[in-house]
C-alpha cells in the first residue's frame, strides 16, 4: 500500500542552524502538507502546497520556514535559523485533491533544538 | 476561528467492550467536515471516518461509528468489539469547506486491554 515516508526520523541540531526536513509524498496526489505538533500540545497546521506554490499558510509559517518540491517526489520543509521552540514532531501528508479527502500522513520526524 | 476540544486525555477498554471517544468543536461556519483519525503507536496517522456537518445520518465504518450533534457541536466516536489493534492515539480533527487545513484536537490515548 502507498504511504507517504519522511526522514529522518529523528534529528537534533543546534539552535541557529539550519534543518531540512524531507518527505515523499503519495506519487499521485497533488496536495501536500506539513503539520507540526509540540510535545504535549495540538497537532498545529503550517502549510499546504499545490501546483508548486504554497496555498496556505498559517501565523506559525514565518520567514524562516520555506518549502520545496526540488525534483518532483520529494517535499521538503527547511528552517533557516532554528530557535529552541522549533522542537516538535513534524508531519508531512498529501492528498490526491483537496477539501473532504483522505490525508495520508508520515511517521513523523522529531525535531529536536538544543 | 475553529477548535477542536478532546477532554479525555487517556482511556482505557476491555478487549471486546464498546468505548466512546468524546470531542467537541467551536465554529461559526455552517458546513464542514469532521474526521477521526487513528495513530498506533509509531506508526502513521491513518484515516478511521469521517462525516460531513450537512449530512444528518450518522458515519458508520464497520466497528467504529460516531455520534454527531450538529447543535451541540459534538462529534463522537464509538467503537464496538474493540480489539488489541485498536490501541493507538484518536485524533478529531475539523475542516472547513474551502481550504484544506485540519484542525486537530489534543487527542485522547486507547488502550485496549486483553
Amino acid at each position: 500500500e502507498p504511504e507517504v515516508t519522511q526522514t529522518p526520523s529523528h534529528q537534533v541540531t543546534q539552535m541557529g542552524q539550519e534543518v531540512i526536513l524531507r518527505c515523499v509524498p503519495i506519487s499521485n496526489h497533488l496536495y501536500f502538507y506539513w503539520y507540526r505538533q509540540i510535545l504535549g500540545q495540538k497537532v498545529e497546521f503550517l502549510v499546504s502546497f499545490y501546483n508548486n506554490e504554497i496555498s496556505e499558510k498559517s501565523e506559525i509559517f514565518d520567514d524562516q520556514f520555506s518549502v520545496e518540491r526540488p525534483d518532483g517526489s520529494n517535499f521538503t520543509l527547511k528552517i533557516r535559523s532554528t530557535k529552541l521552540e522549533d522542537s516538535a514532531m513534524y508531519f508531512c501528508a498529501s492528498t490526491l485533491t483537496g477539501g473532504y479527502t483522505e490525508a495520508f500522513f508520515g511517521q513523523g520526524t522529531r525535531l529536536t533544538v538544543v | 476561528a475553529q477548535t477542536v476540544t478532546q477532554s479525555q486525555p487517556e482511556m482505557s477498554v476491555q478487549e471486546a467492550e464498546t468505548v466512546t471517544l468524546s470531542c467537541t468543536y467551536d465554529t461559526s461556519e455552517s458546513n464542514y467536515y469532521l474526521f477521526w483519525y487513528k495513530q498506533p503507536p509509531s506508526r502513521q496517522m491513518i484515516l478511521v471516518i469521517r462525516q460531513e456537518a450537512y449530512k444528518q445520518q450518522n458515519a458508520t465504518e464497520n466497528r467504529f461509528s460516531v455520534n454527531f450533534q450538529k447543535a451541540a457541536k459534538s462529534f463522537s466516536l464509538k467503537i464496538s468489539d474493540s480489539q488489541l489493534g485498536d490501541t493507538a492515539m484518536y485524533f478529531c480533527a475539523f475542516m472547513k469547506p474551502t481550504g484544506n487545513q485540519f484542525y486537530f484536537g489534543t487527542g485522547t490515548s486507547l488502550t485496549v486491554i486483553p
